[in-house]
């Protein structure tokens, strides 16, 4: 089955320090990969996507994923944090980018404290 | 800049009554959609209209039914609330299948 799975359901980190998010999916076919993320009382928005090409896709905000194909993985990154980054932070893996077959995984909920 | 917005941001009812989200979006995209946003924050599509046509409508109960008078607006109906539809409803949009953009969501809370 087609899936998405974040295993860290919250990731607390300091202000400044670097951060991984963790991403890894289960597709059959060519995956269309997404970071989206939702801050407190707002709609969920698009942070970087992949469809093909350098592996290494940037963001908004110094944000960048990498996409590790023998891994299954599309980790989130970024070198160094600001407290205004906490947020969720949701994965999610379609079919050439259909949004309507879109799966997601069920967020990292990110803490920076200052 | 919020650009997909929806009425109300939260309501409580009780079981057997009926409710209606709004949705309007100003950035004349031609797909908008429900998502379904559980208490695990696990996201769910139900409905998608493009140009005024249902084009995805995933397994939920018919008590929940999609309406659009254009492709700016689309409202969700749901006829007779019941415990388990307690979530968040966000409702989005897209343009030729890019970048969704989100409304900010409606809380519903049946009692």
């Amino acid at each position: 089955a087609q899936s998405v799975t974040q295993p860290d359901a919250r990731v607390t980190v300091s202000e400044g320090a670097s951060l991984q998010l963790r991403c890894k999916y289960s597709y059959s076919g060519t995956p269309y990969l997404f970071w989206y993320v939702q801050y407190p009382r707002q709609g969920l928005q698009l942070l970087l996507k992949y469809y093909s090409g350098d592996p290494v896709v940037q963001g908004v905000n110094g944000f960048e994923a990498e996409f590790i194909k023998s891994n299954s993985s599309f980790h989130l990154r970024k070198a160094s944090v600001h407290w205004s980054d906490s947020a969720v932070y949701f994965c999610a893996v379609s079919a050439g980018g259909d949004n309507s077959k879109l799966i997601w995984g069920l967020g990292t909920s990110l803490v920076v404290n200052p | 800049e919020t650009a997909v917005f929806q009425t109300p941001n939260y309501h409580v009812t009780q079981v057997g009554n009926e409710v209606s989200f709004n949705c309007k979006q100003t950035l004349g995209h031609d797909t908008m959609y429900w998502y379904k946003q559980d208490s695990k924050k696990l996201l769910k599509i139900m409905f998608s209209y493009n140009n005024k046509q249902l084009i995805v409508n995933e397994t939920v109960p018919r008590r929940f039914s999609p309406q659009s008078s254009d492709k700016a607006h689309l409202n969700l109906r749901i006829k007779s609330v019941e415990p388990e539809d307690s979530a968040v409803y966000l409702c989005a949009s897209s343009f030729r299948g890019n970048t969704l953009y989100f409304g900010e969501g409606s809380r519903l809370i049946v009692v």
